[in-house]
């Protein structure tokens, strides 16, 4: 993914609704994906990640999805609440290293 | 777990002073990754370690910038001199030796840099 410099895309739901966050990553080679949360102040933190041989993965209600073909990621949360907004990345490792991509700002609105 | 630690959590320097910053890896991780976040640039990989060894600095801005990790449990980050333009956030992350394991960010140091 590309830095979108100074403008995050910015992605608001109502609490409680879904959120779809997508990432389209650049190396055909990256075999591994990660998804990671960053609060104000904080580290980025992991929350999921998915290996190329697979193309959904499910957490704690979040739900990974990998299409390799068009090299898209999404995250899904569920029943969003305001706990989770916060900036989300994708991330994907070719040759163990890992390249980060822009980020999206997910609002949860009350 | 006491997670990756990084000191301090703030540092507010003058241009041209040395800075240093540092990390304690979650122990047990073999690998250690300093990244530097900006608004305009994002998170970017400046340097990691594998084994306390340099793996690749090809990510460090010039030669004010360097790192080091003489044990497991221990790295800094150094500039000298330092630039308003080195004013960022700074992250060292850590990770286990397996292929493909999750790295593990600490709260980072915000340096200022007048």
């Amino acid at each position: 993914g590309e830095s979108v410099g100074l403008h995050l895309p910015t992605l608001s739901v109502q609490e409680g609704d879904n959120s779809i966050i997508n990432c389209a990553y650049s190396n055909s080679a990256s075999d591994y994906f990660i998804w990671y949360k960053q609060e104000s102040g904080k580290g980025p933190q992991f929350i999921i990640d998915i290996r190329s041989n697979m193309d959904k993965r499910q957490g704690q209600r979040v739900t990974v999805l990998l299409n390799k073909t068009v090299k898209h990621l999404s995250l899904q949360i569920a029943a969003t609440q305001p706990g989770d907004s916060a900036v989300y990345f994708c991330a994907e490792n070719a040759g163990n290293m890992l390249t980060f991509g822009g980020g999206t700002r997910l609002m949860v609105k009350p | 777990d006491a997670g990756v630690i990084q000191s301090p959590r703030h540092e507010v320097t003058e241009m041209g002073q040395e800075v240093t910053l540092r990390c304690k890896p979650i122990s047990g991780h073999n690998s250690l990754f300093w990244y530097r976040q900006t608004m305009m640039r994002g998170l970017e990989l400046l340097i990691y370690f594998n084994n306390n060894v340099p793996i690749d600095d090809s990510g460090m801005p010039e030669d004010r910038f360097s790192a080091k990790m003489p044990n497991a449990s221990f790295s800094t980050l150094k500039i000298q001199p330092s630039e308003p333009r080195d004013s960022a956030v700074y992250f060292c992350a850590s990770s286990s030796s397996s292929y493909n394991s999750p790295l593990h960010f600490g709260n980072g140091t915000r340096l200022t840099v007048t």
